[in-house]
């Protein structure tokens, strides 16, 4: 399996911040990362596809980066319906796709 | 636009196959450039994925569930299933359904259900 690794699994920030999140992938897997938004009781939302694709309807505070390995989430400048949990996905191989742990994002 | 809506039992008991349905709002499960996938997460926890498929025939399941899992589509009643046999408590989740195009790319969700384990 390709291990993802987030970090931080938690984090604390103000409205108006801005704040960036790390998910690592075990091996190389280009550009083959996705990032979803999960709120209590709710799906998980689609956010960014491609590593950096900005999904239809999703604000430009939201933007991806990374190849190879090393991919981030930034949030430009946070507003009050972003605090929730992130993840991060590896379509690259399907034995089997695989989610970071989460980071959540909590109010400071 | 798509919406996805799980059914099934809340709860089953150990040893017991877990059932559910997807049932999917448009004609896309023939559609040959979608896979369908279920995700699962447990309370509290991150999320796992299960398995995809798609009209063509492909399937593949997580490895860790592969010798338990099986998937099914109907077509003809836009709905696709899953089946987890001999579940155990670990088995305890919230199981989504989901919409994924060739790069695995999962959009949309649907709300996703609980199943508890218990006896």
């Amino acid at each position: 399996d390709i291990q993802m690794t987030q970090s931080p699994s938690s984090l604390s920030a103000s409205l108006g911040d801005r704040v960036t999140i790390r998910c690592r992938a075990s091996q190389s897997i280009s550009s083959h990362v996705n990032w979803y938004q999960q709120k209590p009781g709710k799906a998980p939302n689609l956010l960014i596809y491609g590593a950096s694709s900005l999904q239809s309807g999703v604000p430009s505070r939201f933007r991806g980066s990374g190849s190879g390995t090393d991919f981030t989430l930034t949030i430009s400048s946070l507003q009050p319906e972003d605090f929730a949990t992130y993840y991060c996905q590896q379509s690259f191989s399907n034995s089997p796709y695989t989610f970071g742990q989460g980071t959540k994002l909590e109010i400071k | 636009q798509l919406q996805l809506q799980e059914s099934g039992p809340g709860m089953v008991k150990p040893s017991e196959t877990l059932s559910l349905t997807c049932i999917v709002s448009d004609d896309s499960l023939s559609d040959n450039n979608y896979y369908w996938a279920w995700i699962r997460q447990p309370p509290g926890k991150g999320l796992e994925w299960i398995g995809s498929f798609y009209d063509g025939g492909i399937t593949y399941y997580n490895p860790s569930l592969k010798s338990r899992v099986s998937m099914y589509l109907d077509t003809s009643k836009n709905q696709f299933s899953l089946r987890l046999a001999s579940v155990i408590a670990a088995d305890t989740a919230v199981y989504f359904c989901a919409r994924h195009n060739k790069r695995a790319v999962l959009d949309p969700w649907g709300q996703g259900t609980l199943v508890t384990v218990s006896s």
